[in-house]
């Protein structure tokens, strides 16, 4: 089984940065990935880190150590869009077998003028 | 290229009825898999379709099944269902080779 924890809620100024951190406990970790999803909406995808280090796409970067089972999102130049909730999920299993994901509950993010 | 679609987006039933959620994948993917998201447990896996064969199920009770079609389009039912059911029922595709999973737009099913 895995356990996943991300805070429950943030807030943040716009123009700023803020991290979102996510930490988990797993058997067989096979990859960890960030969704963003705006209410009512369906998650969409942003980061997937397999390997430890940063991975920066634009405005967003995430972050794993594998040996400490953690992981962050962290988005810069903040925008009111960008006020939406956090999903950290892992995947376990090897690579080409059942793509499970385990997500956390989210991280509500509110950007503020 | 066309993202994932669900039909119906919205569907309202009565506790005891039974419910088909269709899922069509990106073209070209044929791994599917559904989630459950509801407010209080969040997002759950349901289960995963490849190549028509189910790869892995949650925990979820046997009254969820599934099935997938060889364009690998994808329902999902649920029978007797309770109230308990009512959620918002995400579906995702992958490409082969790729890990990355792509959500639908969602069926929000309110059990009555």
């Amino acid at each position: 089984g895995q356990n996943i924890d991300q805070p429950t809620e943030m807030t943040a100024t716009e123009g700023a940065i803020v991290q979102i951190n996510c930490t988990y406990q797993t058997s067989g970790f096979n990859g960890l990935f960030w969704y963003q999803q705006h209410a009512g909406e369906a998650p969409t995808f942003l980061s997937y880190n397999v390997l430890d280090g940063l991975e920066e796409k634009g405005r967003f970067s995430s972050f794993l150590s594998r040996s400490k089972g953690y992981s962050y999102l962290l988005l810069k130049e903040l925008q009111m869009k960008d006020s939406a909730s956090y999903l950290c999920a892992v995947r376990e299993g090897s690579s080409g077998s059942a793509r499970q994901l385990t997500f956390g509950s989210g991280t509500q993010l509110t950007v503020l003028p | 290229k066309a993202g994932v679609t669900q039909t119906p987006r919205y569907l309202i039933k009565t506790r005891g009825q039974q419910v088909t959620l269709s899922c069509s994948p990106i073209s070209g993917h044929r791994s599917v898999s559904w989630y459950q998201q509801t407010p209080g447990q969040g997002l759950q896996f349901l289960f995963e379709y490849f190549s028509e064969t189910q790869r892995n199920k949650g925990n979820f009770p046997g009254r969820f099944s599934g099935r997938q079609f060889s364009n690998s389009r994808s329902e999902m039912n649920v029978s007797t269902l309770e109230l308990g059911d009512s959620a918002l029922y995400l579906c995702a595709s992958s490409a082969p080779g790729s890990e990355t999973q792509y959500f639908g737009p969602g069926t929000r099913l309110l059990v009555l």
